[in-house]
């Protein structure tokens, strides 16, 4: 039973551009969060998707914008980068009503 | 404004002692919390989950204790071993449900031979 996977596991952009993160959840889950961790910071939550809604949000600028398609994949969108958004960036699945959340392995953006 | 608070400086301890981890939080009302491992360059892996209504955890050499009222939870791991070291994060759900995580900065443990 694969778990959560991302893609790519490493990525190099500079400022200005655009990114996108992939993530698949755990087989059978259907709810997907989005994290955001600064080196020696706890993850910090970007959004969550749920029925291809984005059902909450932390707060992150409009600049983050996601999406999760019908076989709960999730993708996360990052705009006009800045210096500020090199981060580990961590997919999270978890099922509808279960607290326990399972994550990938994560995304690690350097920003130059 | 809502805050958890982890001890910012790692933790060195002795193989087979008891390692003890602080988790506190003020201005929530969480109806759980949450202990998560997390080693260099991976994704958290969740460890242990209590409620609001319990008063102790227990898994294999985990503990892990919740006192609401003084808004903390301490993690205990008996018998530690190398393999032990790592980051341990606790998190809260505010949202009451939502599974809108709030992390803890973690705390650095290593265990020494």
């Amino acid at each position: 039973d694969a778990g959560v996977t991302q893609s790519p596991t490493h990525l190099i952009k500079t400022r200005g551009q655009q990114v996108t993160l992939r993530c698949s959840p755990k087989s059978g889950h259907d709810t997907v969060s989005w994290y955001q961790q600064a080196l020696g910071q706890g993850p910090q939550f970007i959004f969550q998707y749920y029925e291809e809604e984005e059902r909450q949000r932390g707060n992150f600028p409009d600049r983050f914008s996601g999406h999760q398609f019908p076989n709960y994949s999730s993708e996360l969108n990052v705009n006009a980068l800045l210096l500020g958004d090199s981060a580990l960036y961590l997919c999270a699945s978890s099922l509808a009503g279960k607290e326990t959340q399972y994550f990938g392995p994560g995304t690690r953006l350097l920003v130059l | 404004s809502q805050k958890i608070e982890q001890n910012s400086e790692a933790l060195n301890i002795q193989e087979g002692k008891t390692a003890t981890l602080t988790c506190n939080y003020t201005n929530y009302s969480p109806a759980y919390l949450q202990w998560y491992r997390q080693d260099p360059g991976r994704g958290p892996v969740f460890l242990l989950l209590i409620r609001e209504n319990e008063k102790e955890k227990r898994k294999e050499r985990l503990k892990v204790t919740f006192d609401t009222t003084l808004k903390q939870s301490l993690f205990h791991i008996t018998a530690s071993q190398p393999a032990d070291s790592a980051t341990y994060l606790c998190a809260l759900d505010i949202t009451g449900g939502g599974n809108k995580l709030t992390f803890g900065t973690g705390t650095q443990l290593k265990v020494e031979l």
